[in-house]
């Protein structure tokens, strides 16, 4: 979707690597959330952030950190406590109004040397 | 939480025909979201519908919140229909906040 990019685009890490995804939103939305994709599966939840300074654990957050230090950016870290990182991630944002819908940047793909 | 299936997993189609999807989710939601993935992994919004229909060139989609299902359909499918169709609804949080729940989505393969 137009508005969010997802830098990079691919990315590999060793293994007691720490690394980290940008998304950067110029839809003026408040809400910005991170998702992961494995292969063959649907979108499971990481983290979100309704507003700057203040975000909140998703579903499978353990591995991951996140810091929204501007309403644009919502970066993710993916820490080498992450045992098995190697997936899509998919930053995602949203407008104030809950009656809108999501959208969301290119992905990006992280493997594991 | 909320639970969200779709069906069929797979549908394989010959270029012209036509398709349904379907999404059940177990609870009553104040949103729902279509989307098609592509081959290069690109989540492409198909439709924001919370209850109602909506049409969109080739396709539309119609949602019976009451029931708690949504079908997709696609018409005269083109081979640049293939990937995967996710359906995905609002689940409230803490805060007020809203989050996508996804279904495991259904792979369309479109053949010339």
């Amino acid at each position: 979707d137009g508005g969010i990019t997802q830098s990079p685009k691919y990315l590999f890490r060793k293994e007691g690597q720490n690394v980290t995804l940008s998304c950067e939103q110029n839809l003026n939305h408040d809400a910005m959330y991170w998702y992961r994709q494995d292969p063959g599966q649907g979108l499971r939840l990481i983290y979100y952030s309704q507003i700057v300074n203040d975000f909140q654990k998703g579903d499978i957050a353990e591995g991951y950190s996140v810091s929204r230090e501007k309403k644009e950016s919502f970066p993710l870290t993916v820490t080498s406590a992450q045992k098995n990182p190697t997936a899509s991630y998919l930053c995602a944002s949203r407008g104030r109004n809950s009656n809108q819908p999501q959208h969301f940047g290119d992905g990006t793909r992280l493997s594991i040397l | 939480g909320i639970q969200v299936e779709q069906s069929p997993p797979d549908l394989i189609l010959q270029e012209g025909a036509n398709s349904t999807l379907r999404c059940n989710f177990s609870d009553s939601v104040n949103n729902l979201q279509w989307f098609h993935q592509n081959p290069w992994g690109q989540l492409i919004n198909l439709f924001y519908i919370p209850s109602g229909t909506k049409q969109n060139g080739r396709l539309s989609a119609t949602t019976v919140a009451t029931e708690r299902y949504s079908l997709l359909y696609i018409s005269s499918s083109q081979t640049t229909d293939s990937g995967v169709y996710f359906c995905a609804v609002d689940e409230s949080v803490i805060q007020g906040a809203q989050k996508l729940v996804f279904g495991q989505g259904t792979r369309l393969t479109i053949n010339p």
